[in-house]
This record gives structure tokens, C-alpha cells and sequence, in this order.
């Protein structure tokens, strides 16, 4: 099983659809999980980080589920604007590493 | 103000070159990386400074090698370049082990 997994997708969704992405990892003391997002040939810009009681920030809601050992990313109100790869970065529990996912490609259709 | 800044952004060279890339931040930060994300986009972690000590270093030819001046420079010179070193090379940075922030990619090219 790889460390972090992801679905390549892409996902196309249309316009004020509602979309979520999942993000898999396979140690369970990780600790501290992260969602990014990568427009084509930009870098990896933080979105939002994911607290255990879940959070959220206007349309984006990130959850933890420790028991099934996965992250989520909800995106509510697609706008074409969220077009783009989705990384989640989970911490490797005790270092300063992050593994990173390959990322899920979202494309918002008008 | 640029927060995490790299220099070259794009880099062509020839094959058995040496060639360095530069990173710096402005954030206070105490921790630096070096990422390396390929064709694939896979984003690969390759080292890593906290306060100028090196803290990651991961299975890395090496003919790559890191340096930290100070806790907000940190560069990545790279020996011999092969055509499988073609890739985008990401500078980030951290207070301790917190959130990342990332440069703009150094997009390096071996003919």
C-alpha cells in the first residue's frame, strides 16, 4: 500500500456542483494533514489544513477520519476558478516529512 | 513582498553540466526543503535544513547537494547533470514542522 493515495481523477463537475476528494494514508500515528492546491505549472499553494474536528473555510471543508485513515476535501459551489490539482500532504509522524499525494484533478465545466 | 523566492525559474543546460538553484524566504522561518517533482507530477521530498542542520536527506544521487547558509537561504547544486534530472525543482519552507510554503519551481531541462 503506498504511504498516500489519491484518486488521479480528473473529476469533471459542472458549475455550482458540489465535489469531494478523499486522500488515504497508511500510517496511523500521521498527525498533521494538509490540503493543496497545484494550478498547471504553478507551485503547490496551501488551501487549508485539516484539524480533527474538521474545519472549514467559505465553500471548502476539510474532515479527518482516523479509524478508516483518510482526509476529505468537500468543495460546495464549484466555480470554474477551482479547476485544478488537489494535493494532500500528510505528515511522517515524528520527522519534519511530508508525503505527498500525486494529486486529484478537478475540472469545473460552465 | 515574495515570500519564497527561487532563482533561475527555468534552466537548460547540457548533459554533464553543474548547475545550482537558489531559494530564499522571508517568512522567519526555521526549516527548508528541496522538493522534485517529475513529468509525473509527483512531489518528491529530497532534503530538508532546520536551522541550517540538515534533517532530511533522502535517497538522492549524490551528485545533489544541498546547502544552508543561514536559516533563509538554501541552495541545491546539482553535479554532473543527467537527462533524468529534468524535472521542476520546489523550494518550500516551515516554522518547525507546520504548514509549507513553496517557491515558484525552478524548471530545469537536460539535453
Amino acid at each position: 500500500r503506498k504511504e498516500v493515495e489519491q484518486d488521479p481523477g480528473p473529476f469533471n463537475v459542472p458549475e455550482g456542483a458540489t465535489v469531494a476528494f478523499n486522500c488515504t494514508y497508511s500510517n496511523s500515528a500521521s498527525q498533521s494533514f494538509f490540503w493543496y492546491r497545484q494550478d498547471c505549472r504553478k507551485e503547490p499553494k496551501l488551501l487549508m489544513s485539516v484539524y480533527s474536528s474538521g474545519n472549514e473555510d467559505g465553500r471548502f471543508t476539510a474532515q479527518l477520519n482516523r479509524a478508516s485513515q483518510y482526509i476529505s476535501l468537500l468543495i460546495r459551489d464549484s466555480k470554474l476558478s477551482d479547476s485544478a490539482t488537489y494535493l494532500c500532504a500528510v505528515n511522517s509522524p515524528g520527522t519534519y516529512k511530508y508525503i505527498f499525494g500525486t494529486g486529484t484533478r478537478l475540472k469545473v465545466l460552465a | 513582498d515574495t515570500a519564497v523566492s527561487q532563482t533561475p525559474k527555468y534552466l537548460v543546460t547540457q548533459m554533464g553540466n553543474d548547475k545550482s538553484i537558489k531559494c530564499e524566504q522571508n517568512l522567519g522561518h526555521d526549516t527548508m526543503y528541496w522538493y522534485k517533482q517529475d513529468s509525473k507530477k509527483f512531489l518528491k521530498i529530497m532534503f530538508s535544513y532546520n536551522n541550517k542542520e540538515l534533517i532530511i536527506n533522502e535517497t538522492v544521487p549524490n551528485r545533489f547537494s544541498p546547502k544552508s547558509p543561514d536559516k533563509a537561504h538554501l541552495n541545491l547544486h546539482i553535479n554532473s547533470l543527467e537527462l533524468g534530472d529534468s524535472a521542476v525543482y520546489f523550494c518550500a519552507s516551515s516554522l518547525r514542522a507546520y504548514e509549507q510554503y513553496f517557491g515558484p519551481g525552478t524548471r530545469l531541462t537536460v539535453t
